[in-house]
């Protein structure tokens, strides 16, 4: 089964930090460039941060820049978001994404996962 | 980065009624690359259209996009009762991919 599972959301403090995983299957997850996409509660959709298929091209929002790093290991058929300098307005659900075959980095999304929470509070 | 304005921010039909949600992007949309999801509450987002018109793997017929440039529109012909939900409107044409606010159809 084709599938995205997040793990590693919780409770942070402001300043603090944070990874998150997302393990994929189902398909052959190093020709695909990945997604992070983070929902505040009772917001709307951001896109935060894409890799490509290999991992040596990263991109980010402006709002995380400097402060979250994204990475994969296709070994493991995993994605990551490490996630530092936490403050309370980056308290969101926070999906994995995956575009269509011939997508890219800055694509729609066919696959989602099911999203871990991440709350920043003190 | 373009911004995505979708209207209206609730729509209360019945079901049986036919559901049209507008999208607007504050620049033309290259190569009408705007997709449409749909999310229900405690739920990821699920893909329904893409390259404006073309209706993901699965989706019913009664969902159809259409529009170009700035204006996109997702009609929904006839609402079923799993039909109520949360629509958003992706555009991924220029970087960064950006969403719209969202559309809540609800059951009136």
């Amino acid at each position: 089964e084709v599938q995205l599972l997040e793990s590693g959301g919780g409770l942070v403090q402001p300043g603090g930090s944070l990874r998150l995983s997302c393990a994929a299957s189902g398909f052959t997850f190093s020709s695909y460039a990945m997604s992070w996409v983070r929902q505040a509660p009772g917001k709307g959709l951001e896109w935060v941060s894409a890799i490509s298929g290999s991992g040596g091209s990263t991109y980010y929002a402006d709002s995380v820049k400097g402060r979250f790093t994204i990475s994969r290991d296709n070994s493991k058929n995993t994605l990551y978001l490490q996630m530092n300098s936490l403050r309370a307005e980056d308290t969101a659900v926070y999906y994995c994404a995956k575009p269509p075959p011939y997508g890219d980095f800055n694509w729609y999304f066919d696959l989602w996962g099911r999203g871990t929470l991440v709350t920043v509070s003190s | 980065e373009i911004v995505l304005t979708q209207s209206p921010g609730t729509l209360s039909l019945s079901p049986g009624e036919r559901a049209t949600l507008s999208c607007r992007a504050s620049q033309s949309v290259s190569s009408s690359y705007l997709a449409w999801y749909q999310q229900k509450p405690g739920q990821a987002p699920r893909l329904l259209i893409y390259g404006a018109s073309s209706r993901a793997t699965g989706i019913p017929d009664r969902f159809s996009g259409s529009g170009s440039g700035t204006d996109f529109t997702l009609t929904i012909s006839r609402l079923e009762p799993e039909d109520f939900a949360v629509y958003y409107c992706q555009q991924y044409g220029s970087s960064p991919t950006t969403f719209g606010q969202g559309t809540k159809v609800e059951i009136k």
